[in-house]
């Protein structure tokens, strides 16, 4: 139980465009979901929280026209990297917090490796 | 503001030779404390929660304790398998939202690199 999914796994673009990326919880429901961005040999810096209906809630110092999020159901939220430079290069991964009291653990999605040339 | 110190930053053990990894944390109201193993190119795997001080939870070779200020991962007579980073989290009270809404937002040491040798 309790598993995340993200699409794609990894993505390559040009500078200038803009790419998305999906998280989909696959077993459960999820009110709130989290995006993070992981530098090499790095821990997980948390970019935004996203709650089911809402805006997105995010960390000091995060762009919000360039990192949007959405998160329209349940079971999926999505992180859209707009006007993609190559220093948004990063591994992003997503994580979701099942609904309901007392389950407060976040489950991990698999990541996607975004690279920008 | 929550802080979150993971030592040693890197471990190297011969398979068998147990050990422990240490997370020492400060916040404001401690809701709970996870661990997370992380492999190379993937996300974290969820491997404990922990409460309240005293508590103790085990999965297999692994045993996570908490104290008031500290959490430790004892790790016995591991196997190369078991080569990982290792995450410690925390999360604070006034993090969650009552009413069936859950925030929760994570605080994460910088993880200890544990290589366990054949």
């Amino acid at each position: 139980g309790a598993v995340v999914s993200q699409h794609p796994s990894r993505v390559i673009c040009k500078s200038g465009t803009s790419v998305k990326i999906e998280c989909r919880s696959l077993d459960f429901q999820a009110t709130t979901m989290f995006w993070y961005r992981q530098f090499p040999k790095q821990s997980l810096m948390l970019m935004a929280t996203s709650n089911e209906g809402s805006k997105a809630t995010y960390e000091q110092g995060v762009e919000k026209d360039k990192f949007l999020i959405n998160h329209a159901s349940l079971t999926l939220s999505t992180l859209t990297v707009t006007s993609a430079h190559p220093e948004d290069s990063s591994f992003y991964i997503c994580s979701a917090s099942p609904s309901g009291q007392g389950a407060y653990e976040q489950y991990f999605g698999p990541g996607t490796r975004l690279t920008v040339t | 503001e929550d802080q979150v110190t993971q030592s040693p930053e890197a471990l190297r053990l011969q398979e068998g030779e147990s050990s422990s990894l240490n997370c020492s944390y400060t916040v404001s109201g401690l809701r709970g404390l996870f661990w997370y193993r992380q492999d190379p190119g993937k996300g974290p795997e969820f491997l404990f929660t922990l409460y309240s001080a005293g508590e103790e939870k085990e999965k297999e070779r692994l045993k996570a304790t908490l104290t008031k200020k500290e959490s430790f991962l004892h790790i016995t007579a591991p196997k190369p398998e078991d080569s990982a980073t290792y995450l410690c989290a925390v999360q604070a009270f006034n993090s969650v939202r009552s009413g069936g809404t859950s925030y929760g937002k994570l605080t994460f040491g910088q993880g200890t690199i544990l290589t366990v040798h054949p």
